[in-house]
């Protein structure tokens, strides 16, 4: 069974840093592109970043970019979203996802609620 | 990365056909056939519904289907169904080497 499992959100203040992992199970990792996608309460879903199956290649939105660092380590299964520099903007549930191509995701987690607000 | 333009809401009777949607611009839906198309119930995450403007992935009912001209794309659901009411989103590769949303649409099932 394909899993993916975000963790690391919560309440931080503006200007601060976060960082978010996504444990993954179920699926060859080391071939599969990465993905976080985020989407505001009630809002609709943002692309936010995405990295190639071996991390050498990684890519950002416009909204993130210089603030926010994908990376990933394929001996744990696990990709990551370091996210610095927050505004309350960034304020979302923020999904993992992969797929084999890295113009599409086919796999989801569930999403972490990240909250910017002092 | 502007997103691409969506309807905000559609909506047809059980057995009836609709289609959406998504009007983007040459540097990503008309620059690539790289579009594909989620369907999000609420609470829920996305579920990919086709791929590659109109490929669908193993599962995924033939009632939908994908197609693309020009500029812009379209997500057609045949025969709907109670289940198919959820956001739609469309998805497409762009020149500058990201990814980019529609802004949803909200499909109602009269």
């Amino acid at each position: 069974e394909v899993q993916l499992l975000e963790s690391g959100g919560g309440l931080v203040q503006p200007g601060g840093s976060l960082r978010l992992s996504c444990a993954t199970s179920g699926f060859t990792f080391s071939s599969f592109w990465m993905h976080w996608v985020r989407q505001a309460p009630g809002k609709g879903l943002v692309w936010v970043s995405r990295v190639n199956s071996d991390g050498s290649d990684t890519f950002y939105a416009d909204a993130v970019k210089g603030r926010f660092t994908i990376s990933r380590d394929n001996a744990k299964n696990t990709v990551y979203l370091q996210m610095n520099s927050l505004r309350a903007e960034d304020t979302a549930f923020y999904y993992c996802a992969g797929g084999k191509r890295g113009t599409f995701p086919d796999y989801w987690g569930q999403g972490t609620l990240v909250t910017v607000s002092s | 990365q502007s997103a691409l333009t969506q309807p905000a809401s559609v909506s047809g009777s059980p057995g009836q056909s609709i289609t959406i949607s998504c009007t983007g611009t040459s540097s990503d839906v008309g620059g690539y056939n790289y579009v594909s198309w989620y369907q999000q119930h609420p609470g829920k995450a996305p579920k990919v519904m086709i791929y590659d403007v109109s490929n669908r992935p193993s599962g995924v009912s033939n009632r939908f289907s994908g197609s693309k001209s020009g500029n812009a794309a379209s997500l057609t659901i045949s025969g709907l169904q109670a289940e198919d009411e959820a956001d739609y989103y469309c998805f497409s590769y762009t020149s500058s080497t990201t990814l980019v949303f529609g802004g949803g649409t909200r499909l109602t099932v009269l």
